[in-house]
């Protein structure tokens, strides 16, 4: 079975700070990705990688950095948190795009 | 411009109910692939189905079935004889051929969720 894992299940940081959240894959994926989900909005693609120390940006990347250093790790970097940033973040891996996409359980962060 | 619209927002049935999620994308490619996924309280996204897009046949599998329709780009979800824990959040997704030369690399648009709560 593929597993995606994600550091953290809940989070709550104050704003200003800086937060890493982690994603690591164990299925040899290519591909990684960071979505945000809130409610009435579905899932939003904040950034993705296609190779390792490669990265694109999605839809919504503002405030938002990543980095992969290795193929099974992709993070997630709030530089400076702030209140509209308190959300559900989804990890995901997959192969390439006619194949489904891996999610892990989310981590619901809190930014106060 | 690619888009996955899902316009039932919340959907409440009683258990052993038949229920129909629907979902309408938008593309200009021909090639193209439709996801659906489950996502339960739990929070953990779950693959349900791939569909590409030369392949309309309709598909069952147990108590779920889909129904593409290119001709109204829709791909539509059916849940027969519901069950309590059929109760979660269901998404519809794209992802498009970006072809040779491309980072082809499986974005998803997704669309908004339905929810579907089944009371017993």
């Amino acid at each position: 079975d593929v597993k995606v894992t994600q550091s953290s299940r809940y989070l709550v940081k104050r704003t200003g700070e800086k937060v890493f959240l982690e994603c690591v894959q164990d299925m040899d994926h290519e591909n990684m990705f960071w979505y945000r989900q809130d409610p009435g909005l579905g899932l939003r693609l904040i950034y993705f990688s296609y190779d390792v120390k490669m990265k694109e940006k999605g839809d919504i990347p503002e405030g938002y950095s990543v980095s992969r250093e290795k193929k099974e790790r992709f993070s997630l970097i709030l530089e400076s948190a702030s209140t509209n940033q308190t959300s559900m973040y989804l990890c995901a891996s997959g192969r390439d795009n006619s194949y489904e996409q891996y999610f892990g359980p989310g981590t619901r962060l809190t930014v106060t | 411009a690619q888009k996955v619209t899902q316009a039932q927002t919340e959907i409440s049935v009683v258990e052993k109910e038949d229920v129909t999620l629907d979902c309408v994308y938008e593309t200009r490619d021909t090639t193209y692939y439709l996801f659906w996924y489950k996502q339960p309280p739990s929070g953990e996204l779950v693959f349900l189905i791939r569909r590409n897009s030369f392949d309309e046949q309709n598909e069952i599998s147990g108590r779920y079935s889909w129904n593409f329709q290119k001709s109204t780009s829709s791909f539509n979800f059916t849940i027969t004889a519901s069950q309590v824990v059929d109760s979660a959040v269901y998404f519809c997704a794209l992802s498009e051929d970006l072809g040779a030369g491309s980072s082809n690399t499986g974005k998803l648009i997704f669309g908004q969720g339905t929810t579907l709560q089944v009371k017993p």
